[in-house]
C-alpha cells in the first residue's frame, strides 16, 4: 500500500533562514507527488506537484521540491523562510496515479520566529 | 485556477440531528470527488470517494450509514453526516481533480461541532 512519511511533526526556524521539510513515500509505480499547504482552519493550497521530467520542480511562494527515486524522496525546501510561511505542511502522493486519491504524510507544523 | 467550493465552512448541531455538507466545483465538470477527514493537529484521511450517477466507495472503517454521499450532478457533492455524535465532530475536507487529473483542488473544509 501507498504511504508517505513526514518524519519531523514540528519545525522551527528564524525568518530569513533556509529550510527544508522531508517526506519520504512508498509506491509501487512512478509516483505523482504534491506539497500542499494549510493554514490553520483552512482548506489546502497547492504549493508544487512531480508527475515526471526534471526532478526539480519550481512552486509558488519561492519554494521549491527535489523527487529523489533511489532515496524514495521529496523533499520541501525554501532559500528564505518568511513569517507568513508559517503554517502546516502536507506532502501526498497519488493513490491510484495522478491526483485522484491522495495518501496524506503527517503533516509538518512550521513555526518561524521573528 | 479551478475553485472548490465547500459550505459551510462552521457548523454547531445538536447530537442526534443530520448535517448536510456541500462540495461544489464552480469551474469545471467532476465525475469524481473525494471527502477526507482531519482530527485535530492529525493528517487528512480519505473517507469515500463521490462518484457522480453511482453509489460511493468508503474506505475501510467508514460507516456508509452515517456518512451519506450523493453525487447528483458534475459540480455537486454532498455529504450528510446522519444521527451526529460528539466523536463526529471534526474538519472535514473534500476535493476534485478536473479532467486533466494533474492535481486536486480542496474546498475551504467545514469545521463540524457536535454538541
Amino acid at each position: 500500500a501507498q504511504s508517505v512519511t513526514q518524519p519531523d511533526i514540528h519545525i522551527t526556524v528564524s525568518e530569513g533562514a533556509s529550510l527544508e521539510l522531508r517526506c519520504n513515500y512508498s509506491y509501487g509505480a512512478t509516483p505523482y507527488l504534491f506539497w500542499y499547504v494549510q493554514s490553520p482552519g483552512q482548506g489546502l493550497q497547492l504549493l508544487l506537484k512531480y508527475f515526471s521530467g526534471d526532478t526539480l520542480v519550481q512552486g509558488i511562494k519561492g519554494f521549491e521540491a527535489e523527487f529523489k527515486r533511489s532515496q524514495s524522496s521529496f523533499n520541501l525546501r525554501k532559500p528564505s523562510v518568511h513569517w507568513s510561511d508559517a503554517a502546516e505542511y502536507f506532502c501526498a502522493v497519488g493513490a491510484t496515479g495522478g491526483a485522484q486519491k491522495l495518501v496524506f504524510g503527517q503533516g509538518t507544523r512550521l513555526t518561524i520566529n521573528p | 485556477g479551478a475553485v472548490v467550493s465547500q459550505h459551510p465552512s462552521r457548523v454547531i448541531c445538536k447530537s442526534g440531528t443530520s448535517v448536510k455538507i456541500e462540495c461544489r466545483s464552480l469551474d469545471f465538470q467532476a465525475t469524481t470527488m473525494f471527502w477526507y477527514r482531519q482530527f485535530p493537529k492529525k493528517s487528512l484521511m480519505l473517507m469515500a470517494t463521490s462518484n457522480e450517477g453511482s453509489k460511493a466507495t468508503y474506505e475501510q472503517g467508514v460507516e456508509k450509514d452515517k456518512f451519506l454521499i450523493n453525487h447528483a450532478s458534475l459540480t455537486l457533492s454532498t455529504l450528510t453526516v446522519t444521527s451526529a455524535h460528539p466523536e463526529d465532530s471534526s474538519f472535514y475536507i473534500c476535493s476534485a481533480p478536473p479532467p486533466t487529473n494533474t492535481e486536486a483542488f480542496f474546498g475551504q473544509g467545514t469545521r463540524l461541532t457536535v454538541v
